[in-house]
């Protein structure tokens, strides 16, 4: 069963134009993580929630925006996507419930072309 | 922040051989994660370490950690061409519930 939805893997779009990625989560989970992974690097936290509450990476550029708009759905915005912004996009969810930290759990990803 | 380092980076191995990928992280913490990452996918959990001295196997892969030494292990045991892959160790989430995942270790299992 799948737990964590990415939706579409795989994208294609132009130089410039708008692009929203969506994943959805089936665990409940009240933490929502963003990456973007290049090739042969690790996964680079762009974003997460905890909850409604956002927390952006010092480094990560404007260009990239997030909105969850409920437990269950999370969305990266890529306002203008420039060439370096092709990459694999994961996200992730983890419920650290209690302060006792549980692992991540990955969707399968959206590998994003720009063209 | 948490820094955690790998070694080795890449790591190209004989089947039915055995070796050990490192991972060292500068802060005290008392949880360690391991992930695994097939070219071209996502990252896959493997083991959760939430002690001092955990040990957690799973086939031919087996982790530990040292939270003295700050020193997380993860052994192969007479590699197979199926572990061939990326495993990335991760510390736990800090104040800011983020997790800080090492460099990753490309791991090539030779017939």
């Amino acid at each position: 069963d799948a737990m964590v939805i990415q939706n579409p893997r795989y994208q294609v779009t132009q130089f410039g134009k708008p692009v929203t990625l969506s994943c959805s989560q089936t665990l409940n989970h009240n933490v929502m993580y963003w990456y973007q992974q290049k090739s042969s690097q690790a996964p680079k936290l762009l974003f997460h929630y905890y909850d409604k509450d956002f927390n952006n990476e010092a480094d990560t550029p404007d260009n990239f925006q997030s909105r969850r708009p409920n437990t269950s759905f999370c969305f990266l915005d890529i306002r203008s996507p420039g060439l370096g912004d092709a990459a694999m996009y994961l996200c992730a969810t983890s419920s650290l419930a209690g302060g006792f930290g549980d692992t991540q759990y990955f969707g399968p990803g959206t590998r994003l072309t720009v063209l | 922040e948490l820094k955690v380092e790998q070694n080795p980076l890449f790591l190209s191995m004989q089947e039915g051989k055995n070796y050990t990928i490192y991972c060292n992280y500068s802060t005290t913490s008392d949880r360690l994660y391991w992930y695994r990452q097939d070219p071209g996918k996502s990252l896959e959990s493997l083991f959760v370490l939430l002690s001092n001295g955990a040990v957690k196997q799973e086939g031919r892969l087996m982790a530990s950690l040292d939270t003295k030494a700050r020193l997380s292990t993860l052994h192969i045991t007479a590699a197979v061409h199926d572990l061939s892959a990326t495993y990335f160790c991760a510390g736990p989430p800090g104040t800011g519930n983020q997790f800080y995942f090492g460099t990753g270790t490309s791991l090539t299992v030779i017939p």
